[in-house]
């Protein structure tokens, strides 16, 4: 049983377009996060919530929407996708905030 | 506000030999302290942490790690690689009790050579 799961695995799409990853957890965590990972490896955290509340938005275009239905998914919606949002994002879920975060396997996301 | 720096972007070691990733952090409240490993087209998954109590700690494949609170560190290491260790590592921080977000330090690659 895959602890964190993320859709799609591959995201392939023209600039100006809108998408969305959806994430679920099925480990009964509190907390989740999105993540963005850049071609050089550097792991940025873009949102997180907390028992469906959100309690970091960092400095993320408002183009990025994450929604969180209940505790155990999270989605990013990502509207006039530009080439700079090419990138891997990752889920990931804790049990508290400063908890051990178990990651999802990423979505590549990649804007032509 | 927390901070990171892995002060090495690539390690190149030979199979069997030791190695030492290091990282360093700065924080004027207490922190917790991890290191995650990502290999290739994976998500990231823990190695170890650092809450609280022993200095030394152990983590899974053989790797440990020590904190040193004087000089705000918390550096990697394993008496002997593999070449299955070759992967990206991350030291991560956050604020201990009350902290929301944990602070990714930019990754050192660790290629072990055949």
């Amino acid at each position: 049983d895959t602890a964190v799961s993320q859709t799609p695995k591959y995201l392939v799409t023209q600039m100006g377009n809108d998408k969305s990853i959806k994430c679920e957890q099925n480990l009964g965590h509190d907390t989740m996060y999105w993540y963005k990972q850049d071609s050089k490896k550097f792991l940025k955290i873009m949102f997180s919530y907390n028992n469906k509340e959100l309690i970091i938005n960092e400095t993320v275009p408002n183009r990025f929407s994450p929604k969180s239905p209940d505790k155990a998914h999270l989605n990013l919606h990502i509207n006039s996708l530009e080439l700079g949002d090419s990138a891997v994002y990752f889920c990931a879920s804790s049990q508290g905030p400063s908890d051990t975060q178990y990651f999802g396997p990423g979505t590549r996301l990649t804007v032509l | 506000a927390q901070s990171v720096t892995q002060l090495d972007s690539q390690v190149p070691v030979f199979e069997e030999a030791p190695v030492e990733l290091r990282c360093n952090y700065s924080s004027s409240v207490s922190v917790y302290l991890f290191w995650y490993v990502q290999y290739p087209n994976q998500g990231l998954q823990l190695l170890l942490k650092y809450l609280s109590g022993s200095t030394l700690v152990k983590g899974i494949n053989g790797f440990e790690a020590e904190f040193n609170k004087s000089q705000t560190s918390f550096h990697l290491r394993k008496p002997s690689v593999h070449i299955s260790d070759t992967a990206e590592y991350f030291c991560a921080v956050t604020r201990g009790t009350g902290g929301f977000k944990t602070i990714f330090g930019a990754g050192t690659r660790l290629f072990v050579k055949a």
